[in-house]
């Protein structure tokens, strides 16, 4: 089993709708949650991170995260289409300084 | 932009040449990381450094040897550059928790 798991996609939204991107980890006891945004070309952008249970909102992004299940999400409102990109999820192990990332799912949003 | 850059951003070599990788921070972050990323595999860690002259192993370090003389300053060398190394390489710091990463550099080993 993969550490970080990711549906590797393409993932089509219709424009103005709420997209959702998942991610499972199989480490337990891991603390710290983040989602990164990746253009075709481009180096990964940090958009949202998470460490405890529950909700976090930053704008149209919400970050969900339930530990109990071992389940991180990323819901983005009124999708746009500069919102097309991969996103990658990223957990740090425990007991570890490092990151470890899902294989990204590639989200299109059509206008 | 956290303050990274990297260098080259392009580079073209050939099988069995030394390839060093510069990554150039400006914050003074203890933290600083090396990945490469290839289709079907994402990003992979080969090392990472946790202050001046202390560096440890990723999971994909065979072929690779870092350096850290400087806070600042993050070398990552292909002692002898085969073609399985031709990827995109990223570095990153390290901000509490959080990871940033510089623009990357594209190698490719002909």
């Amino acid at each position: 089993q993969k550490e970080v798991e990711q549906n590797s996609g393409p993932l089509s939204v219709p424009e103005g709708a709420i997209a959702s991107l998942n991610c499972t980890y199989s480490d337990r006891g891991s603390q710290s949650f983040f989602w990164y945004r990746q253009y075709s070309g481009k180096s990964p952008e940090l958009i949202m991170f998470i460490y405890s249970n529950g909700d976090k909102e930053d704008g149209r992004f919400t970050a969900q995260l339930n530990k109990a299940s071992q389940y991180v999400s990323l819901l983005i409102r009124d999708s746009q289409p500069s919102d097309s990109a991969t996103y990658l999820c990223a957990v740090l192990i425990q007991g570890a300084q490092k990151l470890v990332f899902g294989q990204g799912t590639r989200l299109t949003i059509n206008p | 932009d956290a303050g990274i850059t990297q260098s080259p951003r392009h580079k073209v070599t050939e099988t069995g040449t030394p390839v060093t990788l510069r990554c150039h921070q400006t914050e003074n972050h203890r933290y600083m990381y090396w990945y490469r990323q290839d289709p079907g595999h994402g990003l992979r860690l080969i090392h990472y450094s946790y202050g001046v002259k202390d560096t440890d192993k990723g999971e994909v370090s065979d072929g690779y040897s870092v350096s850290r003389s400087k806070t600042e300053d993050f070398l990552l060398t292909l002692e002898s550059a085969t073609s399985s190394q031709t990827s995109v390489y990223f570095c990153a710091i390290r901000d509490f928790y959080e990871q940033y990463f510089g623009p990357g550099t594209r190698l490719t080993v002909t």
